[in-house]
């Protein structure tokens, strides 16, 4: 079983709202990934955690806020967006963070107003 | 830089009309070259993982094969459902598991 699976799958929030992504997996993998997918275009990295710990912070807004309550479950948290955030969030997961496949979740798509 | 250009950008085949796609890839110390399928709306779809020029993996209608330079997916006589973009995205050496990707190719598969 190599499922990753994310809620909701779609959002619809305004610039002053907060809300928050979830994703989980169940396969033991110790490094989650949160990904940023806009049209027609390939997903870019934003956050990497391993072993529950932040790893990699790809100079993202601090409007968009990760965090792992535990190797199982990754949260990201939406404040005051903008609607050029609106896109498919993809969360990916793997064995350990430098190694292996990441499998991806089916994804959330936000739509800002 | 690590750079992966993928060609071409769409590609329309009829049914059973082989044909293959590219990636063309730039990086220092390659340490793994990932395939993915991505349908409308939906995440990526793991394919195969090539690690040294030279490797080839296949499923179904699909081979990837891999040189020091680019790699390949063959795909064999595709049906209507093999219709979605390929993804291709490399890994290289001291990038903790930083993916980069390409482009993609948009493949539309006619009965």
């Amino acid at each position: 079983d190599t499922e990753v699976t994310q809620t909701p799958k779609h959002l619809v929030m305004g610039m002053t709202n907060k809300k928050s992504l979830k994703c989980e997996q169940h396969m033991g993998h110790r490094a989650m990934y949160w990904y940023k997918q806009k049209a027609k275009k390939p997903p870019e990295l934003m956050f990497v955690y391993s072993y529950e710990k932040l790893s990699i912070n790809e100079s993202v807004p601090s409007r968009f806020s990760p965090e792992c309550p535990n190797s199982s479950l990754l949260n990201l948290h939406l404040h005051a967006l903008q609607p050029e955030d609106s896109a498919l969030y993809l969360c990916a997961s793997s064995q350990e963070a430098g190694k292996d496949i990441q499998y991806f979740g089916a994804g959330t798509r936000l739509s800002v107003l | 830089e690590d750079q992966v250009t993928q060609s071409p950008e769409a590609l329309r085949l009829q049914e059973g009309e082989s044909s293959s796609l590219n990636c063309s890839y730039t990086v220092s110390g390659l340490r793994g070259l990932f395939w993915y399928r991505q349908d409308p709306g939906k995440g990526p779809e793991f394919l195969f993982t090539l690690y040294s020029a030279g490797e080839e993996k296949e499923k179904e209608r699909l081979k990837a094969t891999l040189t020091k330079k680019e790699s390949f997916l063959h795909i064999t006589a595709p049906k209507p459902e093999d219709s979605a973009t390929y993804l291709c995205a490399v890994r290289r050496n001291n990038a903790g598991n930083m993916l980069t990707f390409g482009g993609g190719t948009r493949l539309m598969v006619k009965p």
